[in-house]
């Protein structure tokens, strides 16, 4: 399978604790996108890195979230201290063109903190 | 206000029927237009995407953009139960980094 890919599907936690979650792009891809979708709305935009370089960020993702793009393949999206508000689809995206046109995108992460 | 509206539907049909999908925008900004498709619990799967005013169409969908209404429209013929999911526009500016999305459109096509 030559898409997207993120890991873990599922993950539940208690409150306070840490999670990361990981995604691989497609390849050649070397545009990276992070976006949380909460029920019945559409994914809202977090964070994007061209290559290993973070160019931007959303005033979304406080600093209990950090991510991560090593040597510019895969990338890591951690969130300290987890809130219940946190519950949300966590999404990865990468594209060849600017802005994230024509981005694709995985499976997402579903978080659930109780 | 947000900056992309969509109309949460649901939106039923019968099968056969053409699906018309809408979503208005207030700055002119945004240059780029796509559509996804949303199947409950997965990830959005890109289905259009046009930078140009007029129309844009591939096998069953057809996407029309009309930049001085702000106004952009997806058709779906010959819809099919399988057509059944959630519809999101994703628009983004020129010089920008990012997709913003509107809230999407549940769309139920009935056999």
């Amino acid at each position: 399978d030559t898409g997207v890919s993120q890991n873990p599907r599922h993950k539940i936690t208690k409150r306070g604790q840490n999670v990361t979650f990981r995604c691989d792009p497609i390849s050649e891809h070397n545009r990276l996108y992070w976006y949380r979708q909460t029920l019945g709305q559409g994914p809202e935009f977090l964070t994007y890195f061209q290559n290993e370089a973070q160019l931007e960020k959303s005033r979304l993702l406080s600093d209990r979230f950090s991510a991560e793009r090593p040597k510019g393949s895969f990338s890591t999206l951690e969130i300290q201290r987890t809130e219940q508000g946190d519950s949300a689809m966590y999404l990865c995206a990468s594209s060849l063109k600017s802005g994230g046109t024509e981005a694709f995108f995985g499976q997402g992460t579903r978080l659930t903190v109780v | 206000q947000k900056e992309v509206e969509q109309d949460p539907g649901p939106l039923s049909v019968p099968e056969g029927a053409i699906v018309s999908l809408n979503c208005t925008y207030s700055n002119s900004a945004f240059q780029y237009f796509m559509w996804y498709r949303q199947y409950s619990r997965k990830g959005p799967e890109l289905l259009m995407y046009t930078y140009s005013s007029g129309n844009k169409e591939d096998g069953r969908f057809t996407a029309q953009v009309d930049k001085s209404s702000k106004y952009i429209s997806l058709f779906i013929r010959d819809s099919q139960p399988s057509d059944s999911a959630t519809y999101l526009c994703a628009l983004h500016k020129a010089a920008g980094n990012k997709l913003t999305f509107g809230g999407g459109t549940r769309v139920l096509v009935k056999p």
